[in-house]
């Protein structure tokens, strides 16, 4: 079983702040990590990809992997009441099509 | 708009019934995928097409569960003799296939939510 684990939360960080998200994966051979945005009700909305370890900077956002500790985490600076929502984190492993998905970690951004 | 259209976007139906969801991709997105997601959990993989063909389902897909994608266009998800369990929301996704292993991102509808009663 390929597990994506994250911390379910909620994260609270006051507006303006950075907000850290963690996931954790258990399939050594994952080659491709993404990192979904989820509105209540909404379908996840696809915010960053990650192929390689290091980092990968979209704006506010910064998605960081190491592969070594099968780690992947996003960072989101100066954050937005908008910015509050499920983040899921999605591994796609070497074989498979199937991207298997965390159960989210629920942010709240607070003015 | 050309993003993944998924139709209907609400289902009611009572138990034992039969439905059927339609999803069409992003134009020439050779990928489609479905998925099923309920509450407070993430997106729970069931099955793959790349073009018309079906290259992956789910081992815990149901044989009441069936999809198609004749031409390699739109994808239609069959649920036969629907249960309470089988409430939740159905997402479609679809991506391009560049041709590398990597490079799989995914852009998910807005989902069919389907509630059996």
């Amino acid at each position: 079983q390929k597990e994506v684990e994250q911390n379910s939360g909620p994260l609270s960080v006051p507006e303006g702040a950075i907000a850290s998200l963690n996931c954790t994966y258990s399939d050594r051979v994952s080659q491709s990590f993404f990192w979904y945005r989820q509105y209540s009700g909404k379908s996840p909305e696809l915010i960053m990809s990650i192929y390689s370890n290091g980092d990968k900077e979209d704006g506010r956002f910064t998605a960081q992997l190491n592969k070594a500790s099968q780690y992947v985490s996003l960072l989101i600076r100066d954050s937005q009441p908008s910015d509050s929502a499920t983040y899921l984190c999605a591994v796609k492993g070497d074989d498979g099509y199937a991207l298997n998905f965390g159960k989210g970690t629920s942010l709240l951004v607070t003015p | 708009d050309t993003g993944v259209s998924q139709d209907p976007r609400h289902k009611i139906t009572k138990r034992g019934q039969n439905v059927t969801f339609r999803c069409d991709p992003i134009s020439e997105h050779n990928r489609l995928y479905w998925y099923r997601q309920t509450l407070g959990q993430g997106p729970e993989f069931l099955t793959y097409f790349q073009n018309e063909a079906q290259l992956e389902k789910s081992r815990l897909l149901s044989d009441r569960f069936s999809a198609e994608r004749p031409k390699g266009s739109f994808s239609t998800l069959e649920i036969q003799r629907t249960e309470q369990g089988d409430s939740a929301m159905y997402l479609c996704a679809s991506s391009h296939d560049f041709g590398a292993a990597q490079n799989t991102e995914a852009f998910f509808g807005q989902g069919t939510r389907l509630t059996v009663v």
